[in-house]
């Protein structure tokens, strides 16, 4: 089954402890994004990526990282979670041929920084 | 910067009925596309429907309609025949034909569905 495959689906951690989230695709997807939903904000988008090697801010990168060091994985990572990245997390993917089709989501990650 | 607003934070519909959900969005682009991705409470993002800018013709799928005023910047949602799954949070995204990196999305709007 074509799908993009998020772990965990949930997380609480304390501040300042370092955390990943993992993001994997088996479409063999060029594009691949992280988004961070908020109430009243919709989603943002906070890292992108074309393809391997090649990644880049979104609207919101403060305090985040990535890599993508093969095609299918596209892990999020918290060197030091503050609690107002507190929220649902997303990982997209999306064919560079067919991206007008949109993209498509991982199941979320809900984080919770206490 | 492209930005995407929806003015109604949650909608309510009887069973059965028709419902409306609004979306505007601001750009300078004329090249771009619009989309209607259905949020149940699973979370999983799920497309709904997709329109392209160059279009006139507005899309369908199934009880799911847009109405795209191209002119007006308004790119809205028509749910016929509403069921009682299609209680969700629906969000309207923006993506750019030029530089197509992301979407950009509106607040959403809680869509509660009554039998």
């Amino acid at each position: 089954e074509a799908q993009v495959t998020q772990n965990p689906r949930y997380l609480i951690t304390v501040t300042g402890k370092k955390l990943t989230v993992t993001c994997s695709q088996n479409m063999n997807h060029e594009y691949m994004s992280w988004y961070r939903q908020d109430p009243g904000l919709g989603l943002r988008q906070i890292y992108y990526s074309m393809n391997v090697e090649v990644t880049d801010k979104g609207d919101v990168p403060e305090g985040y990282k990535v890599s993508r060091k093969e095609k299918r994985n596209f892990p999020l990572i918290l060197e030091s979670p503050s609690p107002n990245q507190t929220s649902l997390y997303f990982c997209a993917s999306a064919s560079s041929t067919q991206i007008n089709y949109g993209y498509t989501f991982g199941s979320g990650t809900r984080l919770t920084v206490v | 910067a492209q930005t995407v607003t929806q003015s109604q934070p949650e909608m309510s519909v009887q069973e059965a009925e028709t419902v409306t959900l609004s979306c505007t969005y601001d750009t300078s682009e004329s090249d771009y596309y619009l989309f209607w991705y259905k949020q149940p409470p699973s979370r999983q993002m799920i497309l709904v429907i997709r329109q392209e800018a160059y279009k006139q013709q507005n899309a369908t799928e199934n009880r799911f309609s847009v109405n795209f005023q191209k002119a007006a910047k308004s790119f809205s949602l028509k749910i016929s025949d509403s069921q009682l799954g299609d209680a969700a949070m629906y969000f309207c995204a923006y993506r750019s034909g030029q530089y197509g990196n992301k979407l950009v999305f509106g607040a959403g709007t809680i869509l509660r569905v009554k039998s």
